[in-house]
């Protein structure tokens, strides 16, 4: 069925350092990955997408990486910054379903000064 | 351009009461959808809409949620009666087209059930 497994669901670093969140999708059909960041009390807003004819994606400290045979996308953040403290989500759409749009569960960024 | 409107942004009900979400799209996207999201969790789908027709509604609860969208633009969510479970952030977003389009958020109206 339909399932986006993320991890991890918390995530601790030190300013200065990487982060990593990888996600795994079913739905072989997918082709489009974005990644959500989503502040308290705020909306989730779209930060970086990947699509499938590409395995790599950068912009400024974030990158997108896709295995479409492995089916799974990860997120790297570089260089962290304590701004970048929120929780993030990626997400697939499920295409026997209307291409409808399915999260994972999240992971709490926190970066420490 | 103007973003996804949601309002309002907070409302207490009593259990039982019924409540009404409305959100205006960012214009000329066909596709809306209606995401609950419950404290810790990730948004989970409830409603997607292309125009005015409904393309998913499989984990909307029907017996106590409806949602409509009148002339394919703005949506409203309802739900009657509430339960305590329904407190929850209830997100509205919408793209050009479904599947691999580029989805926006709006801010959210956070739903406490008492």
């Amino acid at each position: 069925g339909e399932n986006v497994e993320q991890h991890p669901s918390t995530l601790s670093v030190q300013e200065g350092d990487s982060a990593v969140i990888k996600c795994t999708y079913s739905d072989s059909a997918s082709n489009y990955f974005p990644w959500y960041k989503q502040e308290l009390g705020k909306g989730p807003q779209l930060i970086i997408d990947i699509r499938s004819n590409v395995g790599e994606k950068k912009d400024q400290r974030i990158a997108v990486t896709l295995n479409k045979t492995a089916k799974h996308f990860s997120l790297h953040i570089t260089e962290t910054q304590p701004e970048d403290s929120a929780v993030y989500f990626c997400a697939a759409p499920y295409y026997n379903q209307g291409g409808k749009l399915i999260f994972g569960q999240g992971t709490e960024l926190s970066v420490k000064p | 351009e103007a973003g996804v409107a949601q309002s309002p942004r907070y409302k207490i009900i009593e259990k039982r009461q019924s409540v009404a979400f409305w959100c205006n799209p960012i214009s000329g996207h066909a596709t809306l959808y209606w995401y609950q999201q419950i404290l810790g969790q990730g948004p989970k789908l409830l409603i997607q809409f292309q125009n005015n027709g409904v393309v998913d509604d499989s984990q909307l609860p029907k017996d106590r949620f409806s949602a409509e969208r009148l002339k394919g633009v703005d949506s409203t969510l309802k739900i009657q009666p509430a339960k305590l479970e329904d407190s929850a952030v209830y997100l509205c977003a919408s793209s050009q087209q479904g599947g691999g389009a580029e989805a926006f958020f709006g801010q959210g109206t956070r739903l406490t059930v008492v």
